[in-house]
């Protein structure tokens, strides 16, 4: 399996909702990250996580949530947003120690809050 | 902190032609990586290409070759023989060689028509 996959593909939420992204791995990448994108903008980094522990954070708001359940699942939970966080949310994995291999993407979510 | 810069927002070419995309990065690094990723419509970032910085031959995978000079600090990705499918979004990207888990930072993107 040489997949990243993330569900849903889509969401629609209200800003008072709260929902979950999933992202999952069976390529026993030991690194993990979310990434947000805007339209016709680079991926932005948010979270990394390393054997499951997070390792960097950047300054992403409270209301996202990250989470690590396990070494293949990552979750990204998500609770009062506001309509500016509309975008596409990437999951990605990589080897911990491998740096050349670059990221395995996944397909994304593509959110939009009303 | 790293920088990527792709100068051109978007790139046109014809079919079966050859097209070359420009990329610069500044670091302060000796060992690093840098890579060509594509995003379709479909969403999903692809790997095109991948290149170490202690390797000094370019790196090539089939139609899709780099020009790496590091002591320019310049990375460009050529495409040969393009097809209607090569039309996406291209990323360059830098990843470290450093801690733990290394970033992977990109450029602003260029995006690449392909007209018949």
């Amino acid at each position: 399996d040489t997949e990243v996959t993330q569900t849903p593909k889509h969401l629609v939420m209200g800003m008072t909702n709260k929902k979950s992204l999933k992202c999952e791995q069976h390529m026993g990448h030991r690194a993990m990250y979310w990434y947000k994108q805007k339209a016709k903008k680079p991926p932005e980094l948010m979270f990394v996580y390393s054997y499951e522990k997070l390792s960097i954070n950047e300054s992403v708001p409270s209301r996202f949530s990250p989470e690590c359940p396990n070494s293949s699942l990552l979750n990204l939970h998500l609770h009062a947003l506001q309509p500016e966080d509309s975008a596409l949310y990437l999951c990605a994995s990589s080897q911990e120690r491998e740096f050349g291999g670059g990221y395995t993407f996944g397909s994304g979510t593509r959110l939009t809050v009303v | 902190a790293q920088t990527v810069t792709q100068s051109q927002p978007e790139m046109s070419v014809q079919e079966a032609e050859t097209v070359t995309l420009s990329c610069t990065y500044d670091t302060s690094e000796s060992d690093y990586y840098l890579f060509w990723y594509k995003q379709p419509p479909s969403r999903q970032m692809i790997l095109v290409i991948r290149q170490e910085a202690y390797k000094q031959q370019n790196a090539t995978e089939n139609r899709f070759s780099v020009n790496f000079q590091k002591a320019a600090k310049s990375f460009s990705l050529k495409i040969s023989d393009s097809q209607l499918g090569d039309a996406a979004m291209y990323f360059c990207a830098y990843r470290g060689n450093t801690g733990t888990a290394s970033k992977l930072t990109f450029g602003t993107g260029t995006r690449l028509q392909v007209t018949l």
